[in-house]
C-alpha cells in the first residue's frame, strides 16, 4: 500500500529535550516536506526536500532541522524543543514538482506537546 | 508577505446542493494551485490541482476555477454529500519561482446538512 508513515503519532516532551519525528514514504517520491498545523493558522511549511541531500527552508524553519540522506526518509529534528513548537505535524511526499502535477500524499500526523 | 486566504471560515450547505469554496491568493508567479480536503483526525488529501495557464479543470464532482486577473481560486462541489463534510484548503505552489514551496490558506469548514 502506497503510504507516508510518521512516528511517533503522539509525543509529550519537556522543554530542551531533543527529539526526532521520523517520516518514511514507499512511493519512490523525490519531493518530501514537513508542515505544522495550528488552529487559526492553517498549514505552514517548515522544510522541504526536492531530492536526496537537497533541503530548503519553508516559511517557519526556525527551531527545526531536517536531513535527507535516503530518498524514502525525511526526519524532522527539534534540537531544543520549546512550548511554541507544540503543534500537529504532517509529513508529505510527492513526485518532483513541475513534472506534471503536485499531488502530495500526507502522513497521518504527529501531535507534539512540549511542556 | 505572501498570503493565500479563504473568504469564509465555515460554509453550510444542504445535501444535494452545490458548494462553492473560494480562495484568494496574492502571488501571481505561482505555478500550480491545489485544493486539499482534510477530514477530522486525518492528514490532508489531494482533491484537484490546476496549472496557472489554465482557467478551469474538472474532476469527479469537482471543478476548480482560476481567475488570474483578480487572483481568485474556487472549488465547486456538485451534489454535495455528507461525506464531503471536512475542512478544505487551497494552496499555491511555486511562489516566487520556487517550485518546492507551498503556501496554504487557512481553510474553510464545509458542513453538509442532511
Amino acid at each position: 500500500e502506497a503510504q507516508v508513515t510518521q512516528n511517533p503519532r503522539y509525543l509529550i516532551t519537556v522543554t530542551g529535550k531533543k527529539l526526532t519525528v521520523t517520516c518514511s514514504q514507499n512511493m519512490n517520491h523525490e519531493y518530501m516536506s514537513w508542515y505544522r498545523q495550528d488552529p487559526g493558522l492553517g498549514l505552514r511549511q517548515i522544510y522541504y526536500s526536492m531530492n536526496v541531500e537537497v533541503t530548503d527552508k519553508g516559511d517557519v524553519p526556525e527551531g527545526y532541522k531536517v536531513s535527507r540522506k535516503e530518498k524514502r526518509n525525511f526526519p524532522l529534528i527539534l534540537e531544543s524543543p520549546s512550548p511554541n513548537q507544540t503543534s500537529l505535524y504532517f509529513c508529505a511526499s510527492a513526485p518532483l514538482p513541475g513534472t506534471g502535477g503536485h499531488e502530495q500524499y500526507f502522513g497521518p500526523g504527529t501531535r507534539l506537546t512540549v511542556t | 508577505g505572501e498570503n493565500v486566504g479563504l473568504h469564509l471560515p465555515t460554509l453550510s450547505v444542504q445535501e444535494g446542493d452545490n458548494s462553492i469554496i473560494n480562495c484568494a491568493y496574492s502571488n501571481s508567479a505561482s505555478d500550480y494551485f491545489i485544493w486539499y480536503k482534510q477530514e477530522s483526525g486525518k492528514g490532508p488529501q489531494f482533491i484537484i490541482d490546476i496549472r496557472s495557464n489554465m482557467d478551469k479543470r474538472q474532476g469527479q464532482r469537482v471543478t476548480v476555477l482560476l481567475n488570474k486577473t483578480v487572483k481568485h481560486l474556487s472549488l465547486q462541489i456538485a451534489a454535495t454529500q455528507p461525506g464531503d463534510s471536512a475542512v478544505y484548503f487551497c494552496a499555491e505552489v511555486g511562489a516566487s519561482g520556487n517550485t518546492g514551496k507551498l503556501i496554504f490558506g487557512q481553510g474553510t469548514t464545509l458542513q453538509v446538512k442532511p
